[in-house]
């Protein structure tokens, strides 16, 4: 147990509607990462928060949305979802460089 | 942009043999990363490789890092069926904390 958690574990929604993914670091941790894992386009980061603010931003789509709260948990917005985004979310905290991150467990969607 | 490949992508072993797998990075990086993942199961850090030439090991399992090379292995020395899973390496870089992942290497140990 990484001491990452991630609700909810699983997802089936249909075209077009919207999600929200959330997640809650390790404590102490005041980054938080999200990644997308699909067959076809393996694991890429998605965006970075720490404390509150965003710190980089990967290949998130426009329809994706995210943000980290006061208490430092953070929530991935998904909109207008499409079949593509069909795939396992993961979130990962760290205290920083060069610690590794921690993983959840992630969330696993299916987009019908 | 940052690349990051391992190979092989498929790797079958037979218990308490030993096998290499490979990971090279395009550009240079500061640190290097080793994970595992059970099938359905999350990332599970295994190494962080801070410098060159740095080794550590846990186990069975030992990882080096040659940044001249831009160049990571992972030994797997006798192995044994708990360690099938799949195996991936990030990179990062210093100021820039997304991990570029590699494509993961499957391995399954045979009995």
């Amino acid at each position: 147990d990484s001491g990452v958690t991630q609700t909810p574990k699983h997802l089936i929604t249909a075209t077009g509607q919207r999600v929200t993914l959330r997640c809650s670091p390790r404590s102490g941790d005041l980054s938080v990462y999200w990644y997308q894992q699909s067959l076809d386009q393996g694991l890429q980061f998605l965006i970075q928060y720490y404390n509150g603010e965003e710190r980089a931003k990967g290949n998130i789509l426009e329809r994706f949305s995210a943000q980290q709260f006061p208490d430092l948990h953070s929530e991935l917005n998904l909109s207008s979802l499409e079949l593509g985004d069909s795939a396992l979310y993961f979130c990962a905290s760290s205290v920083g460089q060069p610690e590794p991150q921690y993983f959840g467990p992630g969330t696993r969607l299916l987009v019908l | 942009e940052l690349k990051v490949e391992q190979n092989p992508l498929f790797l079958s072993m037979q218990e308490g043999k030993n096998y290499t797998i490979y990971c090279n990075y395009s550009t240079t990086s500061d640190r290097l990363y080793w994970y595992r993942q059970d099938p359905g199961k999350s990332l599970e850090s295994l190494f962080v490789l801070l410098s060159n030439g740095a080794v550590k090991q846990e186990g069975r399992l030992m990882a080096s890092l040659d940044t001249k090379a831009r160049l990571s292995t992972l030994h797997i020395t006798a192995a044994v069926h708990d360690l099938s899973a799949t195996y991936f390496c990030a990179v990062d870089s210093f100021g820039n904390e997304k991990l570029t992942f590699g494509t993961g290497t499957r391995l399954t140990i045979i009995p």
